[in-house]
């Protein structure tokens, strides 16, 4: 069974500063990995997805996450993050052969003036 | 840019009563489902519908739950006879072919009173 842990359900940064949300999944096969964005009041939106080409994977809006297979992890970055980046973020994992797709319990970002 | 439009947006219903969430799906996607998200937890995965029929169901997509494609555009979630634990928002997808991206829909929050 696939499944997805996200570290810290309320990370807060500072303006200008390195985001980091964590991600780690579970998959017996090789994973399909998601990170979505739900800015309030509105529905999820794709940041950015692995589908098993390059580990190193760039997303909207200056995001980027790197696949870590030894490490099971799937971590997002920002190097400067922006008061617009304030948002509920959600890691999630599916398996290619079907078509749910497995969220984690999401982590709230915010943004420190 | 296409979208994944649902109505309403928000649906406030009596416990026991019938409801109807409706789904546009983005106009060439062939693969359809729904998920929702409780007040606090993850979204969780509740259906996928291909093909006119059901492709795959969580253990929460009981014989309380139905969907349909009644047309060529709509996707409707039908909850029979509502609880107050069906209170949350649920959101529809869209996929042009399984495995592929899904985009999600604002949602529609529907609170059982």
């Amino acid at each position: 069974a696939q499944s997805v842990t996200q570290l810290g359900s309320h990370v807060s940064v500072s303006e200008g500063a390195l985001v980091l949300l964590r991600c780690n999944y579970s998959s017996s096969v090789p994973p399909y990995l998601f990170w979505y964005v739900q800015y309030p009041n509105q529905g999820l939106q794709l940041l950015l997805k692995y589908t098993s080409a390059a580990t190193l994977v760039k997303g909207i809006n200056g995001f980027e996450a790197e696949f870590k297979k030894s490490e099971t992890s799937f971590h997002l970055t920002k190097p400067s993050a922006h008061m617009s980046d304030a948002a509920e973020y959600f890691c999630a994992v599916s398996d290619h052969r079907d078509d749910k797709i497995i969220f984690g319990k999401g982590t709230r970002l915010h943004i420190l003036p | 840019e296409p979208e994944v439009t649902q109505t309403p947006s928000h649906q406030v219903t009596q416990m026991g009563q019938e409801v109807i969430l409706r789904c546009v799906p983005i106009s060439n996607h062939l693969y359809f489902y729904w998920y929702r998200q409780i007040l606090g937890q993850k979204v969780e995965f509740l259906v996928s519908f291909y093909n006119n029929e059901i492709s795959e169901k969580s253990e929460i997509f009981d014989d309380q739950f139905s969907v349909e494609r009644p047309d060529g555009s709509n996707f409707t979630l039908k909850i029979r006879s509502t609880k107050l634990e069906d209170s949350a928002m649920y959101f529809c997808a869209s996929s042009v072919t399984s495995g592929n991206e899904q985009f999600f829909g604002p949602g529609t929050r529907l609170t059982v009173l």
